[in-house]
């Protein structure tokens, strides 16, 4: 079973605009980690942000942690048609195996 | 740095037949994983090593076996493959488990026929 599970499912933006993704878990977690994937390519991590931080800053890239509703949220801004990619949450699993689990992914495209 | 390396990127397998895919990792990780990623499904685990001498199994483990080599290599191994096997396989380090980013390699694509 997934415990992190992406909203919405796909996400179609003109570039420039911004992009946000929800991710939700069921179970406390240690840390939740925020990664990319390009077509045909591995997973690339984008941020790890802890329990007991609440926004975290990459770049373009802003994430934030919320706790007590189980939730992060992940914002590019001002996005580029290179940001076209699928993008994936992880937390530990249940029980603290600390095994990240994926949920299915928010795929995002960007038109130029 | 090559980071994590797998092999073979294609295979195409018969019903029945068997094979190992190889990862290799230079970043000194003490954590591998094996992922598995079908349409629709996201990543599941197929088996993880937290530490060389130690496996234990994910999420959808049935059909494979896998072997921690050293701190660098964590192989899985399809001993009968099935049709159902048919996917695109990730292996993935990290510093020590959950806590620390995973590096994924690129992916091997393995067709079941």
């Amino acid at each position: 079973s997934q415990q992190g599970e992406e909203d919405p499912q796909a996400l179609s933006i003109q570039e420039g605009e911004n992009a946000t993704m929800n991710c939700s878990y069921k179970t406390s977690i240690n840390n939740l980690q925020w990664y990319r994937q390009n077509s045909g390519r591995g997973l690339v991590h984008l941020i790890l942000i802890r329990s007991n931080e609440r926004e975290k800053h990459s770049g373009r890239l802003r994430v934030t942690l919320d706790t007590s509703k189980k939730s992060s949220s992940l914002l590019i801004t001002a996005s580029r048609a290179a940001d076209t990619a699928s993008y994936f949450c992880a937390a530990p699993g249940a029980g603290g195996s600390y095994i990240p689990t994926f949920g299915r992914g928010t795929s995002l495209i960007v038109h130029p | 740095n090559a980071g994590v390396t797998q092999t073979p990127k294609f295979q195409v397998l018969k019903t029945g037949q068997s094979m190992t895919l190889q990862c290799a990792q230079d970043m000194n990780h003490n954590s591998m994983y094996w992922y598995r990623q079908d349409p629709g499904m996201g990543l599941r685990l197929i088996y993880y090593s937290a530490s060389e001498g130690t496996t234990d199994k994910g999420e959808v483990p049935n059909g494979y076996n896998v072997s921690r080599l050293n701190k660098r290599e964590f192989s899985l191994r399809l001993e009968s493959a099935a049709p159902s096997q048919t996917s695109v396989y990730f292996c993935a380090s990290s510093e020590a488990g959950g806590r620390y980013e995973q590096y994924f390699g690129p992916g091997t694509r393995l067709t079941v026929t």
